[in-house]
């Protein structure tokens, strides 16, 4: 076990693009999540999953946003239309329970 | 709703020296606390956490934090820095009603530790 995982690193689109990251959490963690996280500030919560149903979202997740976790396993963040304010680092974590969450390396985004 | 602040945000110490990294919160119930570390480009690593018990816990790379429900603070410390620890340090609360986990985390210090 390696940890959480997530691909691409970096993405770099022009505005009015789609794009989509992927998240591998930590192997048997059933809860995973999605923060972002602007140049200076603090990780912001967008969403949450416990298994495959997404129980909480963020005002922050605009209807430009959209999360799955089709098996319980890996996730999937996909922003629609891109815009200039949506570049920011995207941030998943994984926890077995209610405590501790591990967070993955991020998605950097930047959209031109 | 939870909140967190941060109120450096930049501390500077000399290698060798004591930290403190502080950090203030604010729950309507009884909160779980978390410090993780950032380095660049990197995502976050986890540190520490309080959630009862012992008001001292220790963590990773000889950190520890001090939770007092009467300050309504939970600070970082270490005995002695090093080099090496200096990074992006976020503090973090979740409400322990709070049934979807949320963690909502301060804006962060960045410590920065000179030979």
């Amino acid at each position: 076990d390696t940890g959480v995982s997530q691909n691409p690193r970096h993405k770099i689109t022009k505005r009015g693009q789609n794009v989509t990251f992927r998240c591998d959490p930590i192997s048997e963690h059933n809860r995973l999540y999605w923060y972002r996280q602007t140049l200076g500030q603090g990780p912001e919560f967008l969403t949450y999953f416990q298994n495959e149903a997404q129980l909480e979202k963020s005002r922050l997740l605009s209807d430009r946003f959209s999360a799955e976790r089709p098996k319980g396993s890996f996730s999937t963040l996909e922003i629609q239309r891109t815009e200039q304010g949506d570049s920011a680092m995207y941030l998943c974590a994984s926890s077995p329970g209610e405590e501790t969450q591990y967070f993955g390396p991020g998605t950097r985004l930047l959209v031109l | 709703a939870q909140s967190v602040a941060q109120p450096e945000d930049q501390v500077n110490v000399a290698e060798g020296n004591p930290l403190t990294v502080k950090c203030t919160y604010s729950v309507s119930g009884n909160p779980y606390l978390f410090w993780y570390v950032q380095y660049p480009n990197r995502g976050l690593q986890f540190l520490l956490k309080y959630i009862t018990g012992d008001n001292l816990v220790k963590g990773s790379y000889g950190f520890e934090a001090e939770f007092n429900k009467s300050q309504t603070s939970f600070h970082l410390k270490k005995p002695s820095a090093l080099v090496s620890d200096s990074a992006l340090y976020f503090c973090a609360v979740r409400d322990y009603n709070n049934a979807g986990n949320m963690l909502t985390f301060g804006g962060g210090t960045r410590l920065m530790v000179k030979p």
